[in-house]
């Protein structure tokens, strides 16, 4: 199948500081992709939708100067989490879509302290 | 009311004993329906899509009530890999973007 990896898996930072995600597809096109996060022992919570070379859809709630997102080609998609704080530590994990389905990356843990 | 809503267990079940899961979905636009599975600390894996007429994939069986609103997973003969968290998912109005419940908690025993 489809593979979307997503880097890095886990990451400790202090508080303030910038968190970049990456979410790259590897065989395929993807024409979209979502963003979600999932804070334990909640659903997984879709964050925002980016379509390549436009800018994100962001949902409810989400803070789109605090969570930046970038989908400057097909391929590849970053989030960014900007002066990041205690409460942004969670489950933060991208899939992508070609069109048909979309395929999960394999998540970061982010831990701000 | 949460778009999606299962039971979060847990279900401490003994190997080969069956198990049932359910789920409401509150959006009766909605139309493509999805148990996922996911482990601790990883991401979450596609178990099967559910059809309107019921579909199986070996030990598992989903089935679709759309007047209702309601998806079931039926998993039989438990194994103890099947010890899992399992979300029920349902898309949203974008397109390929989901709408997960928190997931039912599965413990299959020795």
């Amino acid at each position: 199948g489809a593979v979307v990896s997503q880097h890095p898996s886990w990451v400790i930072c202090k508080s303030g500081t910038s968190v970049k995600i990456e979410c790259r597809s590897l065989d395929f096109q993807a024409t979209t992709m979502f963003w979600y996060r999932q804070f334990p022992k909640q659903s997984l919570m879709l964050m925002a939708t980016s379509n390549e070379g436009s800018k994100a859809t962001y949902e409810q709630g989400v803070e789109k100067d605090k969570f930046l997102i970038n989908h400057a080609s097909l391929t590849l998609s970053t989030l960014t989490v900007t002066s990041a704080h205690p409460e942004d530590s969670s489950f933060y994990i991208c899939s992508a879509s070609g069109g048909q389905d979309a395929f999960f990356g394999q998540g970061t843990r982010l831990t701000v302290v | 009311r949460k778009e999606v809503e299962q039971d979060p267990g847990p279900f401490n079940v003994p190997e080969g004993a069956t198990v049932a899961f359910n789920c409401t979905y509150s959006n009766s636009a909605s139309q493509s329906f999805f148990w996922y599975r996911q482990d601790c600390r990883k991401e979450p894996k596609l178990l099967m899509s559910v059809y309107s007429s019921g579909n199986e994939d070996g030990r598992f069986t989903a089935q679709l009530n759309r007047a209702s609103q309601y998806i079931s997973l039926l998993i039989r003969d438990s194994k103890l890999s099947d010890s899992a968290t399992y979300l029920c998912v349902v898309n949203s109005n974008s397109g390929y973007a989901l709408n997960f419940g928190k997931g039912t908690s599965l413990l299959v025993t020795p």
